[in-house]
Formats: structure tokens, C-alpha cells, sequence
């Protein structure tokens, strides 16, 4: 059971926009910036927001994050098929003196 | 290019040991962390542990599930670290990714990973 909560599953149609949740407490993501990966079918992972909503070289605006308390939030726009993947929240718990992820969240561009 | 390379996984014996090196190049690999994830095969990422990199000390930091048995290390000589497991379970099957932030504070540098299997 993840520290961190995110939803098993979401969909929408191509060209859509869809939000990923991730929800915490005051020990991680209240406290520690949080971190967004995505991961395609059998290949390592890649960071898509670091520190809440920004985004690293290369990554286009169509991803973006949020925070608000102890929950963040991903938002992808534009949704193509290449976006179908896992999608990973991370972030440091500061009671636990870990990394935490969160249980990943399969998106699937109908 | 910045890139580190796993290598090491393999076959082992519940009770066994292994050790996994993540070959680094490309960046300032002794100021660096550098992270150990894995993955079981269909599961999602869980975080294993650190090393530091020299302004840090290289301290060390582990997951509950693998403290007192896995054990980190590295040589910034040969810009390598490793990462020695002893009394492996069958639950440490996994892809073994070594990951680091190079330009940003995130993992933004992963490995292929390298697979350990536990299995009798």
C-alpha cells in the first residue's frame, strides 16, 4: 500500500484533457515537492515535472502540475495515443526518511 | 551524453547475494546522489535507497523492506556505484534502475535497469 494515492485508471478521447491525482499527508507532499514521471510500455521511466509544475528540457506544455495542501495533480492536454503510460507521482516523506511513490496510474487514450 | 548503464542482474538463489554496479558518464558523478528503484514485473516503482555524493558525505539512506540487507557503495574514481544485496527473497525480483538528477532535482537520468530474479 503506497504512502501516496493515486487512481489505478483514467481515460479519455484523443484531444482531451485529463487530470491524475495524487494525494498525501503533511510529511510528503505538504511539506517536499513532488515529482511526475511517465513511464511507456516496457521502458524506464522519464520526469515530466519536477518541484510541483515545472517542466524539464523537452517536455511540452500539454503537461503541466499542480499543488494544493497535501494533494497534486497532473494535467495532460491534447491527449494523443503516444500518452497512453503509467504515470508515477514521487515525492520525499519527511517522517519516513524515504522516497515515495506513488502506485502509478495507467492512462488510456480511447 | 549523460547516461548511467546497470549491470550485474541475474539469476540467484533465495538466501544468495548479488551485486549490481550503475556505470555513470557525462556529468559530475562524485557531487552526485544516486538512487536505486525497482520494479516487479507488472507492480509499480518503489524506491530502494541512496548513496550521497562527496558534499554529502556520502551518506546513505534504505527502504524498510531491504535495510540491514542491501548495502550501497561507490567509487567516484571509476564513476561507479554498486549495490550489494545479501539474503535476497523472492520478493526482490525486480528490474534494478540506478537514477540520478543531473539537471534538475528530479530523477531525470535512468538507466536501462538490469533484472534480478530470486528464484530456487
Amino acid at each position: 500500500q503506497s504512502v501516496l494515492t493515486q487512481p489505478p485508471s483514467v481515460s479519455a478521447a484523443p484531444g482531451q484533457k485529463v487530470t491524475i491525482s495524487c494525494s498525501g499527508s503533511s510529511s510528503n507532499i505538504g511539506n517536499n515537492y513532488v515529482y511526475w514521471y511517465q513511464q511507456l510500455p516496457g521502458t524506464a521511466p522519464k520526469l515530466l515535472i519536477y518541484e510541483n509544475n515545472k517542466r524539464p528540457s523537452g517536455i511540452p506544455d500539454r503537461f503541466s502540475g499542480s499543488q494544493s495542501g497535501t494533494s497534486v495533480t497532473l494535467g495532460i492536454t491534447g491527449l494523443q495515443t503516444g500518452d497512453e503510460a503509467d504515470y508515477y507521482c514521487e515525492t520525499w516523506d519527511s517522517s519516513l526518511s524515504v522516497v515515495v511513490f506513488g502506485g502509478g496510474t495507467k492512462l488510456t487514450v480511447l | 551524453e549523460v547516461q548511467v548503464v546497470e549491470s550485474g542482474g541475474g539469476l540467484v538463489q533465495p538466501g544468495g547475494s548479488l551485486k549490481l554496479s550503475c556505470a555513470a558518464s557525462g556529468f559530475t558523478f562524485s557531487g552526485s546522489g544516486l538512487h536505486w528503484v525497482r520494479q516487479a514485473s507488472g507492480k509499480g516503482l518503489e524506491w530502494v535507497g541512496l548513496i550521497e555524493g562527496k558534499p554529502k558525505n556520502y551518506a546513505t539512506g534504505y527502504s524498510a523492506s531491504v535495510k540491514g540487507r542491501f548495502t550501497m557503495s561507490r567509487d567516484d574514481s571509476k564513476n561507479t556505484a554498486y549495490l550489494q544485496m545479501n539474503s535476497l527473497k523472492t520478493e526482490d525480483t525486480a528490474v534494478y534502475y540506478c537514477v540520478t538528477g543531473v539537471t534538475t532535482t528530479g530523477f531525470d537520468c535512468w538507466g536501462q535497469g538490469t533484472l534480478v530474479t530470486v528464484s530456487s
